[in-house]
C-alpha cells in the first residue's frame, strides 16, 4: 500500500529556509497520473495547500499564490521522494505541514510534522 | 477565487443520530470537483467523498456526500463513535478547503 513519510526540522529560525522530505512507498514519484503535495495548517490559516510536482512526459510544479516566489517543490527519482523548500520563513509559516498524494483530491498523507518559526 | 463556507461550524450530536454537514461555495464549482476529508486530533486528514458523491476506499455507507454547483452536503446516517472528529471540504481547483465543521458528543 501506498505510504508517505516525512522528514526535517522541527525548528526554523525566521528568514532561513525551511526544508522538509516526503518518501514514497507504494507509488512512484514519475508516475504519470500521480502528483506530490505539500499542505500545511495552522489555526490561523486552516489547511492550505502549499504547491505540487507531477510528471506528465516532462516535470511540472505548480504553487500557490499565497507563497509562491518563496517556495520550491521538487523531485528526486533516485529516491523516489519529493520536497519541499519555503525560503524567507517568518512566525506565520509555523504550522503542520503535510506531504499528500493527488492530482485534484488527496487520498494519501504523511504522517504530518510540526515546523515552528522561532529564533 | 473561490471560497468554501461550512456550517455549522459545531455539531453536537449522539452516536445512532443523524449528522448533515453543509458546504457552499462563493462561486458555482464545475463538475462536481468537490471533496470531503474526516481529520482526528493528532492525525492528518483523511479522504471520505471525492467528486461529491463518491465514497473513497475503505469508507463505510453510512457516509453520502450530495449536491452541485454551490451548495454540497455531507451525510452521515447514523453517527458511530468514531465518527466523531472534523471534517473538511474541498474543491480540487486552486484545491481550497472549508474551514471545516467539528461533530462532537
Amino acid at each position: 500500500q501506498v505510504q508517505l513519510q516525512q522528514s526535517g526540522p522541527g525548528l526554523v529560525k525566521p528568514s532561513q529556509t525551511l526544508s522538509l522530505t516526503c518518501d514514497i512507498s507504494g507509488d512512484s514519484v514519475s508516475s504519470n497520473s500521480a502528483a506530490w503535495n505539500w499542505i500545511r495548517q495552522s489555526p490561523s490559516r486552516g489547511l492550505e495547500w502549499l504547491g505540487r510536482t507531477y510528471y506528465r512526459s516532462r516535470w511540472y510544479s505548480e504553487y500557490a499564490s499565497s507563497v509562491n516566489g518563496r517556495i520550491a517543490i521538487n523531485p528526486d527519482t533516485s529516491k523516489n521522494q519529493f520536497s519541499l523548500q519555503l525560503n524567507s520563513v517568518t512566525p506565520g509559516d509555523t504550522a503542520v505541514y503535510y506531504c499528500a498524494r493527488g492530482r485534484f483530491y488527496f487520498d494519501k498523507w504523511g504522517q504530518g510534522a510540526l515546523v515552528t518559526v522561532s529564533s | 477565487e473561490i471560497v468554501l463556507t461550512q456550517s455549522p461550524g459545531t455539531l453536537c450530536l449522539s452516536p445512532g443520530e443523524r449528522a448533515t454537514l453543509s458546504c457552499r461555495a462563493s462561486q458555482s464549482i464545475s463538475n462536481t470537483y468537490l471533496a470531503w476529508y474526516q481529520q482526528k486530533p493528532g492525525q492528518a486528514p483523511r479522504l471520505v467523498i471525492y467528486g461529491a458523491s463518491t465514497r473513497a476506499t475503505g469508507i463505510p455507507d453510512r457516509f453520502s456526500g450530495s449536491g452541485s454547483g454551490t451548495d454540497f452536503t455531507l451525510t452521515i446516517s447514523r453517527l458511530e463513535p468514531e465518527d466523531f472528529a472534523v471534517y473538511y471540504c474541498q474543491q480540487y481547483g486552486g484545491s481550497r478547503f472549508g474551514g471545516g465543521t467539528t461533530v462532537e458528543i
